[in-house]
């Protein structure tokens, strides 16, 4: 199994730019989320998901958008880039609601540098 | 707001020693949750406690669960250099979907 898989791996944009980060999971988690992470911040909550055709807003949403079309995939989208989005991204995943039993498993995340 | 915050920010123990960090949250949750990174990683599932739980253990892990003070600690014994990690604190409320992180806990295991 690959897990959850996160494309790509580094990234950087010019301010105003838009671009898609994708997720994929292959062990048919219903419940996804989106975090980012800062130094000195932890993992802060973007959007969520707890099945397809399902999202919602998390702690800091505010320049970004989700779907989920299938389970499978869950791609967090940046409308507009600007600096104060570079961060580590991270996508994570469960078999359970609000992680009960097993926990989230979570991509390698995806560095984004906005200029 | 995040919910979790972990104490201390850092701690270096000489290895061998017990490490203990703290988890304080400010809602009612369901589960409570401990996470490990290392440097430059993704985050790996520790061990959860739910909320009509009070203690739990895991391998070198205690996790134990106060509801009443809103808090939690992670103790790993025996400490070993490849514990060296920033320990991250994560709770699910009882209102909604939502799992929230605390800031963390870095570790520094020194040989």
């Amino acid at each position: 199994n690959a897990g959850v898989t996160q494309t790509p791996k580094f990234q950087v944009l010019k301010t105003g730019q838009s671009m898609t980060l994708q997720c994929a999971q292959d062990m048919n988690h219903e419940y996804m989320s989106w975090y980012r992470q800062d130094p000195g911040m932890g993992l802060r909550l973007i959007h969520y998901s707890v099945g397809a055709g399902i999202t919602d807003q998390g702690e800091v949403p505010n320049g970004y958008n989700v779907s989920r079309s299938t389970t499978e995939d869950f791609p967090l989208r940046l409308l507009s880039a600007a600096p104060s989005q570079t961060s580590v991204y991270f996508c994570a995943s469960s078999s359970h609601r609000q992680g009960a039993v097993y926990g989230y498993t979570f991509g390698s995340g995806t560095r984004l540098t906005v200029v | 707001s995040q919910q979790g915050e972990e104490d201390p920010q850092a701690l270096s123990i000489q290895e061998g020693e017990n490490a203990t960090m703290n988890c304080s949250y400010k809602t009612s949750i369901n589960n409570l949750q401990w996470y490990r990174q290392n440097s430059g990683r993704g985050l790996v599932h520790l061990i959860l406690i739910r909320s009509n739980e009070r203690e739990k253990h895991s391998g070198r892990l205690r996790v134990t669960l106060d509801t009443s003070k809103k808090s939690s600690s992670l103790l790993i014994t025996a400490s070993r250099a490849a514990d060296t990690a920033s320990y991250f604190c994560a709770t699910a409320s009882n209102r909604d979907d939502k799992i929230i992180f605390g800031k963390g806990t870095r570790l520094h295991i020194l040989p």
